[in-house]
């Protein structure tokens, strides 16, 4: 059974730095681009940008762009999100994405969810 | 840069009610979007994909179509666990993806 697994919850302080985790299991961990989508809360969801594992090629959507880093460690099946300096702004329920199998030239969707961190960055 | 809108944002229904929700993309996307369903606290779920094709264990009455730039989910009859805020997703090859606005459908 496929599995993403996300680190709990945290809360911080402005100007603090934060690493969240998501562990996959029941699958090949390297060889499925896994991705990162922000929920404001009560607002929609955003695309962060995606990572794949094997070779670490990581794209970044323009409004994340320097924000945040995502990153993978594929010798523990766990992809990481990132921030050096975080704002109130960065308060949100956070989750990675993992792709169905990128075959031919269709793009993917999401085929799994990990079940969400949610961050609060508060003074 | 590719924009999506979703129409309405808001909607209320009753049970065994006909919901059509339409996504308009910017510019033609071919058939390269997808819709998620999201209950409150939830993760959301793949229901279509691409445009029209139904994801394994999604009911029948879940339906898509369009391409381009217009696309139509519709549910034929609306159940009670329908009630839930649904998104569009716009795919590209390149892997950096936008999802709608949202629809919210409550209950009437």
């Amino acid at each position: 059974e496929v599995q993403l697994v996300q680190s709990g919850a945290e809360v911080k302080k402005p100007g603090e730095s934060l690493k969240i985790s998501c562990k996959g299991s029941g699958y090949s961990f390297s060889t499925y681009w896994i991705g990162w989508v922000r929920q404001m809360p009560g607002k929609g969801l955003e695309w962060m940008g995606i990572i794949y594992p094997r070779d670490s090629d990581t794209r970044y959507s323009p409004s994340f762009q320097g924000q945040v880093t995502i990153s993978a460690d594929k010798s523990i099946n766990t992809a990481h999100l990132q921030w050096s300096s975080l704002k109130a702004s960065d308060t949100a329920m956070y989750y990675c994405a993992r792709l169905f199998e990128y075959v031919g030239t269709t793009p993917p969707p999401i085929a799994y969810w990990g079940q969400g961190t949610l961050v609060t960055v508060s003074s | 840069d590719i924009q999506l809108t979703q129409s309405p944002s808001f909607l209320s229904a009753s049970v065994g009610d006909r919901v059509t929700i339409t996504c308009r993309a910017s510019q033609g996307i071919s058939s390269y979007l997808a819709w998620y369903q999201q209950k409150p606290g939830k993760a959301p779920k793949l229901l279509i994909y691409p445009a029209s094709t139904l994801q394994s264990g999604v009911p029948s009455r879940f339906s898509g179509s369009g391409s381009g730039t217009e696309f139509t989910l519709t549910i034929s009859s609306l159940q009670p666990e329908d009630f839930a805020t649904y998104y569009c997703q716009q795919l590209n090859s390149y892997l950096l993806f936008i999802f709608g606005p949202g629809t919210k459908v409550d209950i009437k």
